[in-house]
Parts: structure tokens; C-alpha cells; sequence
């Protein structure tokens, strides 16, 4: 039952590094999202990708990248991190873009931390 | 203003005790409403759907106003594990039906 799973768990990077953050599921979901949590924010999305082949821009999507690189995974990339992207990201997903159902099926989430 | 907003809380109540947690939407496009719940340094999970009647699950009821823009949890009976953050979840009419989520109620129910 592995579900969503993103890695890596935690990471500490240095202002200006890059790196990616990696997510797979395995619940044949046509959806996927990229969220980050910060106190008092709630989750902000950053980008999602509504099936396979296509990537659209969430709320929060400056300094993000994402590739959906075929139906099972979904990655974000950082490219030049910034102390503001310190966070928790959460990847997420769900059976149908537009379905009338909320049930998204996170990952266990990606503690970041940019120095 | 945010989309979606509710009271940060905390909320500290004892055991067996009736807890209401509320939630304003501003986008009157909204067409779906969710409550999730999320552990301390966990991931959020769905909790409940709301409907527009009015819907119960064992101890939990939502409650939606879409007149007034707003939902409500209610939680009867608070049990210990019951304590967690509740975020208040809608689901957007139009730009692909994203998904736009309150920033929680945390709520600590003690013995």
C-alpha cells in the first residue's frame, strides 16, 4: 500500500543550490500536485498537473519547476534555492482533475530547509 | 483576503466535550466542500465531504451555508484522538477545479 511516495524526507540546502524533489504514485491517478505548508499559510499550490502531458501553474509557482515525467511521477524542482523556500512540500494525488471529489492522497511530505 | 479562512485556534477542550469549527469562502464559484484533518508533522487526510444538506459521520457533522458562504465542523463526544489540525477545504468551480485549502484549526482535547 504504498500510495504517494515523495522523496527525499528531509533535506538542508545552501542559498543558490538546486535541487529536485521527487514524487511517485501508484494509484493509476491521472492527477498530481505539488503543495507547500507554512504556519499560519495552510497549503499553497504550486503547481499541479492535471494528466499526464500537461503542467499548469498554481498560486505559489515562482522558483518551481515541475516535470510530469509519465503518469506514476510528478517532480518539483528548485533551481536556485532561497531562504524562503524554506517549507514543508507536500505532493498529492487525485483519480480525476474534475471530479466532484476532494479526495486528494498525500505524500508524507519533504521538510526543506534553505540556510 | 483569503480565499478560504478559519480560526487558527488552538482550541483546547476536555474529554466528551462539543467543539464547532467554522469556515468562510469567498469565491462564490466554489463548488465542493471538504474538511481534511492533519496529524502533527503529518499529511493531511480527507476527513468528510460537506453536503449542501447537511451530513453526519458517527460524532462529526458538516454543515454548509453557501447563502452565507460558510461550513461548519461539529465534533460531539471530543475523544483524545480526536486532536489534530482541520482544514477547511473548497473546491473551485472553474480553473480546473483546483483545490483551495483553509490554513486549519488546531484542536487539543485533553484528559
Amino acid at each position: 500500500n504504498a500510495g504517494v511516495t515523495q522523496t527525499p524526507k528531509f533535506q538542508v540546502l545552501k542559498t543558490g543550490q538546486s535541487m529536485t524533489l521527487q514524487c511517485a504514485q501508484d494509484m493509476n491517478h491521472n492527477s498530481m500536485y505539488w503543495y507547500r505548508q507554512d504556519p499560519g499559510m495552510g497549503l499553497r499550490l504550486i503547481y499541479y498537473s492535471a494528466s499526464e502531458g500537461t503542467t499548469d501553474k498554481g498560486e505559489v509557482p515562482n522558483g518551481y519547476n515541475v516535470s510530469r515525467l509519465n503518469k506514476r511521477e510528478f517532480s518539483l524542482r528548485l533551481e536556485s534555492a532561497a531562504p524562503s523556500q524554506t517549507s514543508v512540500y507536500f505532493c498529492a494525488s487525485k483519480a480525476l482533475a474534475g471530479a466532484n471529489t476532494g479526495e486528494l492522497f498525500f505524500g508524507e511530505g519533504s521538510r526543506l530547509t534553505v540556510l | 483576503r483569503k480565499e478560504v479562512e478559519q480560526d487558527p485556534g488552538p482550541f483546547n477542550v476536555p474529554e466528551g466535550a462539543t467543539v464547532a469549527f467554522n469556515c468562510t469562502y469567498s469565491n462564490s464559484a466554489s463548488q465542493s466542500f471538504f474538511w481534511y484533518r492533519q496529524d502533527c508533522r503529518k499529511e493531511p487526510k480527507l476527513l468528510m465531504s460537506v453536503y449542501s444538506s447537511g451530513n453526519e459521520d458517527g460524532r462529526f457533522t458538516a454543515q454548509l451555508n453557501r447563502a452565507s458562504q460558510y461550513i461548519s465542523l461539529l465534533i460531539r463526544d471530543s475523544k483524545l484522538s480526536d486532536s489534530a489540525t482541520y482544514l477547511c477545504v473548497v473546491r473551485r468551480g472553474n480553473q480546473g477545479g483546483k483545490l483551495i485549502f483553509g490554513q486549519g484549526t488546531e484542536l487539543s482535547v485533553k484528559p
